[in-house]
């Protein structure tokens, strides 16, 4: 059973800290991405990756960057949180370019104040 | 330029009616595949349903079904005899070279 596993559910932060949010897969995915989700936005793509070391940027990389040292793990960092970065955040991974479902995580709800 | 377009924020259908939610998506690569996920109160996103652009016949998984039409970039999820349990919200996907996710469209069962 593929399980994607998230470092936090709830998050507070200060503006202008930074934050970390991990995420760890243990199927042996290529491919990983982190989404935020907001209200009537739905899901927007931050950034993903294909294999370790490698990102692209996805609809909305501003104000983040992306990590991935090791296949498992695929971290999001807000180099200095805002208020309008206070979100739902999701990461999800998937086998590799022929696979069709994705594994989400269970979210990370950031509020920054 | 937004990939996937779900044009219904919110909808209500009677218990044991079938619902129709549509999607539009946008793209230029032959090969590219179609998701639905639904994202019950609780959060977590749970996959319903696939269809790749390939495919000839509109995929089904038990009360779910895709009608895929292909010319008019639609493709739009069919959920059968609603039940209580379908209230949630429905994301429309599609994958080409990355994953995007339409806004959502919130469902509401009633008895």
């Amino acid at each position: 059973d593929v399980k994607v596993t998230q470092s936090s559910r709830y998050l507070v932060k200060r503006t202008g800290e930074k934050v970390f949010l991990e995420c760890v897969q243990d199927m042996d995915h290529e491919n990983m991405f982190w989404y935020r989700q907001d209200p009537g936005l739905g899901l927007r793509l931050i950034y993903f990756s294909y294999d370790v070391k490698m990102k692209e940027k996805g609809d909305i990389p501003e104000g983040y960057s992306v990590s991935r040292e090791k296949k498992e793990r695929f971290s999001l960092i807000l180099e200095s949180a805002s208020t309008n970065q206070t979100s739902m955040y999701l990461c999800a991974s998937t086998e590799g370019a022929s696979s069709y479902e994705q594994y989400f995580g269970p979210g990370t709800r950031l509020t920054v104040t | 330029a937004q990939k996937i377009t779900q044009t219904q924020p919110g909808m209500f259908v009677q218990e044991k009616e079938a619902v129709t939610l549509d999607c539009t998506y946008d793209t230029s690569d032959p090969s590219y595949g179609l998701f639905w996920y639904k994202q019950p109160s609780s959060g977590e996103m749970i996959f319903l349903i696939y269809q790749g652009s390939y495919d000839q016949q509109n995929a089904t998984e038990g009360r779910y079904s895709l009608n895929f039409q292909k010319a008019r970039k639609s493709a739009n999820l069919v959920i059968s005899a609603s039940q209580l349990g379908d209230s949630a919200m429905y994301f429309c996907a599609m994958r080409d070279l990355s994953l995007s996710f339409g806004a959502g469209t919130t469902v509401t069962v009633r008895a």
